[in-house]
């Protein structure tokens, strides 16, 4: 089984910083990651798909870099729509989610 | 992208079979794309369940495989998931999801339902 490791858990930012989020995958994924968003209460919305590509109708200041083991999501001009919870994902071998990054509010 | 709706009783008794139903639209599950379940317990993180491809083949997640069965039906554009066995620590909103394999590049391929919580207990 592949495992994702994902740091930190919990990151506190504010409105305007740039934010990075890291997963580590226990062996080589290529690209084959993706990164969600999540609201309580709601379902997972995807950002970055194949590592770095954007999903359609997600703001530009969301991106995604990495491939093999390495990943990372930054966020840049951090805006009050973007404190949530975000998982990585590889699709490599079947589907392993990291555990979490909870972004809060300073 | 599909559609995805899933459908299904909310509260299941112990030792009991919770059954859940995904209804694809947009699309057709004979299509080449994998569809998958995923749960999430309150307060807690996403796992994996397995999924079925559009000939039938099926993967499950190890820690849950003796108790689960995903099946597909072509003629209602639907797939299910069935876990036995179920106790209180299967209480979470369950997600059917896809991946397009052969999705048009610039396009990620993936779907998502909105959920579905479901609570076990007597």
């Amino acid at each position: 089984d592949i495992q994702m490791t994902q740091s930190p858990s919990t990151l506190s930012a504010s409105v305007g910083d740039r934010v990075t989020i890291t997963c580590r995958a226990s062996q080589s994924i290529s690209s084959w990651l993706a990164w969600y968003q999540q609201k309580p209460g709601k379902a997972p919305k995807l950002l970055i798909y194949k590592a770095s590509s954007l999903e359609s109708g997600v703001p530009s200041r969301f991106s995604g870099s990495g491939s093999g083991t390495e990943f990372t999501l930054t966020i840049t001009n951090l805006q009050p729509d973007d404190f949530a919870t975000y998982y990585c994902q590889q699709y490599n071998n079947y589907w392993t989610f990291g555990q979490g990054t909870k972004v809060e509010i300073k | 992208q599909v559609q995805l709706q899933e459908s299904g009783p909310g509260l299941v008794k112990p030792s009991g079979t919770l059954s859940l139903t995904c209804a694809v639209s947009g699309g057709s599950i004979s299509s080449n794309s994998w569809w998958t379940w995923v749960r999430q317990p309150p307060g807690k993180g996403l796992e994996w369940i397995g999924e079925i491809s559009h000939s039938g083949v099926t993967n499950y997640n190890p820690s849950l495989k003796s108790r689960v069965t995903i099946s597909g039906d072509k003629s209602q554009n639907e797939f299910s998931l069935k876990l036995s066995s179920v106790t209180a620590a299967d209480t979470a909103v369950y997600y059917c999801a896809s991946r397009s394999v052969g999705a048009p590049p610039g396009t990620s391929g993936f779907s998502w339902g909105q959920g579905s919580l479901v609570t076990v207990s007597s």
